[in-house]
This record gives structure tokens, C-alpha cells and sequence, in this order.
């Protein structure tokens, strides 16, 4: 049950791109269709938005998308805006129902 | 989604127990993903244990033989017994969902669509 692997932190000027990457094993990133991001605000609790690599739940801005190459998952914001400053997790299903997260990133809006 | 609310979080000593427990809006669908993340002071989240159907649990190697997850009989509260706390284990705890019936359809995911707002465990001396 590794961790999977992120950038302690990335930062852009409003309006830019920032992406953000996840890098595991090839049983749990790459292997599985449920790489999934989560966004938290300090004193708040995570809020999905992205599950299956790639779907964004109803309400979260198509700003945010997913993506995976070989064994690295990616979240890109586009379009980054103030209320995008935030944490965010990648979390993986690694089999025999276990799931294992990232580090986290901190994104900063300058 | 489905609100969750966690319970049970507070001071205990290294070596001592203490019951958290996770209640639900809505009557939980009996394929649901009923997990347990937590998250220590200032670090990430880690994934600490899903219960299934009410009686199938699973767990992370950190806290297995140690902690154990359960729902009462109408599935509507989750429980986590945690036994011979260690320090380490200071952090908040979710309870969060992965669902089996969802815009229309029911499967198993693998994502978590429902967090609680979290209890907060501190194991100190």
C-alpha cells in the first residue's frame, strides 16, 4: 500500500494552467480505471472532482480535467481562478478493496 | 451524494480504545463502499478501512489486528473500533462513500462521492 507520488506544490497567476501529476505502481495508477482527485479546503473536508481518470461530477467546472499516460495520472486546472487555491489528492483502487492516496499538492493562485 | 456524520473523536491515552462512529442520510444501498480516511495534522489522507454489506471489512496494514469496522443491523451507522491507539494515529477521521447506485445506474465504484465533516482523534499522554 504505497503512496502514490505528487508535487508538494504548484502555483500559477490567475487565468493559467497548472497541472498536477500522480505517479504510482502500474497495479494501482496504472493498472486500474479508478484514479480518482480530490480538492480540500483548509478546515474542510475533501470534495471529489474527477473519479474514473477522466469524469467530472455534475458541478465541477470543466476547468477541471483528468488524464493518465502509462502509470502517471494528471489533474489540470485551466483557467485558474482565486477559489482553485486549495489542496488536492489523487487516490487510487489498488485491488482486494484498498485504496491508497497521494501526498497532496498545494495549489497556489498568485 | 448522501450526508454523513462522524462521532466519537476525542483525547485518549497510547494503549487506550475508542469507539468512532459515522451515521447516514439515506439508507445505504448494500453494495456501497463504506470507508474510513483519515488525516494527521498538517499531513495528507490515508486510507484506513472500508466496510462491505455490513459485515465484510478490509484494512490498511498500519492498522490491521487493531482497528475493526462494522455497521449496526440497518446499515445506517458505521463504526470503527480502534484498540491499542498509538500516537500515529492522531488525526480527523472521514467516513466517506464510494457508491453502488448512482446517476441511474448501479455498479461498483471506486471513488468517493460522500465525505462526513470529520472527527478528530488525538492519542497523547
Amino acid at each position: 500500500q504505497s503512496a502514490l507520488t505528487q508535487p508538494r506544490s504548484v502555483s500559477g497567476s490567475p487565468g493559467q494552467s497548472v497541472t498536477i501529476s500522480c505517479t504510482g505502481t502500474s497495479s494501482a495508477t496504472g493498472g486500474y480505471n479508478s484514479v480518482s482527485w480530490y480538492q480540500q479546503h483548509p478546515g474542510k473536508a475533501p470534495k471529489v472532482i474527477i473519479y474514473d481518470v477522466i469524469k467530472r461530477p455534475s458541478g465541477v467546472p470543466d476547468r477541471f480535467s483528468g488524464s493518465r499516460s502509462g502509470n502517471t495520472a494528471s489533474l489540470t486546472i485551466s483557467g485558474l481562478q482565486a477559489e482553485d487555491e486549495a489542496d488536492y489528492f489523487c487516490c487510487s483502487y489498488a485491488g482486494m478493496y484498498t485504496w491508497v492516496f497521494g501526498g497532496g499538492t498545494k495549489v497556489t493562485v498568485l | 451524494e448522501v450526508q454523513l456524520v462522524e462521532s466519537g473523536g476525542g483525547l485518549i491515552q497510547p494503549g487506550g480504545s475508542l469507539r468512532l462512529s459515522c451515521t447516514t442520510s439515506a439508507f445505504p444501498v448494500s453494495g456501497d463502499y463504506m470507508s474510513w480516511v483519515r488525516q494527521a495534522p498538517g499531513k495528507g489522507l490515508e486510507w484506513v478501512s472500508m466496510v462491505y454489506r455490513g459485515t465484510t471489512a478490509y484494512y490498511a496494514d498500519s492498522v490491521k489486528g487493531r482497528f475493526t469496522a462494522s455497521t449496526d443491523n440497518s446499515q445506517t451507522t458505521i463504526y470503527l473500533q480502534m484498540n491499542n491507539l498509538r500516537v500515529d494515529d492522531t488525526a480527523v477521521y472521514y467516513c466517506a462513500r464510494a457508491p453502488y447506485c448512482t446517476g441511474g445506474s448501479c455498479y461498483s465504484r471506486y471513488y468517493f462521492d460522500s465525505w462526513g465533516q470529520g472527527t478528530l482523534v488525538t492519542v497523547s499522554s
